[in-house]
């Protein structure tokens, strides 16, 4: 069936760039997303790709895919203390209109 | 998030009681989600509604019903609340997939519900 992974927690440096890996299981999925939880809040949308880019770049987040390895990354440049939170991967599964979530990444920053 | 919001955002409940949670939006979309929150676990979807009196289920359905009698409201209701239903709540929404371009979900605040 549809699955996402994602290792559960990431500590980096303030000023360091952040990687955050995910892969996923359905070759046909047509979009991948980001989505960041703040504590307390719900998730928002970070930014998305189309499965037939590799690479998009949006200020300091860069969104890598390797489709043949179903692999995807998310890089933040220069990380801040508010860039703190828990990152889902996430694909549109192949059925209409639903959205498969990974199991979140925990995201700290070390002064 | 402008447009939607869930109620009530805290709960506590006592085992053996039904809980309704509800999810009201103002932007017209036609899919609406419930899904729950728990630590290692991720976002775990519990239904799904398609429109109007129109649902499905999701991974983890049991213990769980919804209604949709209109495009705005969502409503998801634990028949006899458990330990095991202690939880975040969220409700999303979306205007479904269009060719071209993605249909990412906007998402509520969240239910923080304590079952006791």
């Amino acid at each position: 069936g549809e699955d996402v992974e994602q290792s559960l927690f990431l500590s980096v440096r303030e000023g360091d760039s952040s990687v955050i890996n995910c892969t996923y299981t359905d070759s046909s999925s047509t979009y991948l997303y980001w989505y960041k939880q703040e504590p307390g809040a719900g998730l928002q949308l970070l930014t998305y790709i189309f499965s037939n880019m590799d690479m998009k770049q949006d200020q300091r987040l860069t969104v890598l895919l390797n489709k043949k390895d179903k692999h995807l990354s998310l890089r933040i440049a220069d990380t801040q203390t508010g860039d703190s939170a828990i990152y889902f991967c996430a694909e549109s599964g192949g059925s209409a209109s639903k959205i498969i979530f990974g199991s979140g990444t925990r995201l700290s920053i070390r002064p | 998030d402008a447009g939607i919001t869930q109620s009530p955002r805290h709960k506590v409940t006592e085992t053996g009681t039904p809980v309704t949670l509800r999810c009201h939006q103002t932007e017209n979309h036609r899919y609406m989600y419930w899904y729950r929150q728990d630590p290692g676990h991720g976002l775990r979807l519990i239904h799904y509604s398609y429109g109007v009196k129109d649902t499905d289920k999701g991974e983890v359905s049991d213990g769980y019903s919804v209604s949709r009698s209109k495009t705005e409201d969502f409503l998801l209701t634990l028949e006899s609340a458990t330990s095991s239903q202690t939880s975040v709540y969220f409700c999303a929404i979306s205007e479904g997939q269009k060719r071209g371009r993605p249909y990412g979900y906007t998402f509520g605040s969240g239910t923080r519900l304590t079952v006791v």
